[in-house]
């Protein structure tokens, strides 16, 4: 069975500084995984998404993550934090299961940011 | 760019009453879900359907029903609300096309906030 866990429910950083997601993954399949951001009275919408061509992805708003199968991680970095980044991020795993894609996510990280 | 669009977007019901939540995308999508979003618990499979005349459950369907209207609506429907079920639920549809693809990312609407009280 699959599953995310996405470390820390809140996290609060300072504008300009650097944001880091944890998100580490269980799945006994090679995963597709994905990063979602939800501002608030929305709904989610795609980030990045990780397919086996490269362990480095590139978003969209400046985000990337990193796939690390050795630590079985995908933690979401963005270099320098803007105010407009303070949303809910949720990561997301998916593999086939019962002939249907299964995606299960996280719980979700808010991310504050303090201008 | 209508997407995939919810309606109501906000609702209040009593203990015991009905009522369905309407989903539709205009995307050309195979699949469509149902989830509902609570505090702390990230995003819950109600139904879902892989493809127009198919529908399945998922995690948490009970007190749930769905139809799959045709290929573009997708409806949740409530038969007796009960205070459990309040939450925000979102609807999604996703390309899955001829074969499997895993990575194919889900498009959601705005979700429905229902409140029962």
């Amino acid at each position: 069975a699959q599953s995310v866990t996405q470390l820390g429910s809140h996290v609060s950083v300072s504008e300009g500084a650097l944001v880091l997601l944890r998100c580490n993954y269980s799945s006994s399949v090679p995963p597709y995984l994905f990063w979602y951001v939800q501002y608030p009275n929305q709904g989610l919408q795609l980030l990045l998404k990780y397919t086996s061509a490269a362990t480095l992805v590139k978003g969209i708003n400046g985000f990337e993550a990193e796939f690390k199968k050795s630590e079985t991680s995908f933690h979401l970095t963005k270099p320098s934090a803007h105010m407009s980044d303070a949303a809910e991020y949720f990561c997301a795993v998916s593999d086939l299961s019962g002939g249907y894609q299964k995606v299960t996510f996280g719980t979700g990280t808010k991310l504050q940011v303090i201008p | 760019n209508a997407g995939v669009t919810q309606t109501p977007k906000f609702q209040v019901l009593k203990t015991g009453q009905s009522m369905t939540l309407q989903c539709a995308q205009d995307m050309n999508h195979n699949s469509m879900y149902w989830y509902r979003q609570d505090p702390g618990m990230g995003l819950r499979l109600i139904y879902y359907s892989a493809s127009e005349g198919t529908t399945d459950k998922g995690e948490v369907p009970n007190g749930y029903n769905v139809s799959r209207l045709n290929k573009r609506e997708f409806s949740l429907r409530l038969e007796s609300a009960a205070p459990s079920q309040t939450s925000v639920y979102f609807c999604a549809s996703r390309n899955s096309g001829t074969g499997v693809s895993f990575d194919q990312p889900q498009h959601f609407g705005d979700g429905t906030r229902l409140s029962i009280l």
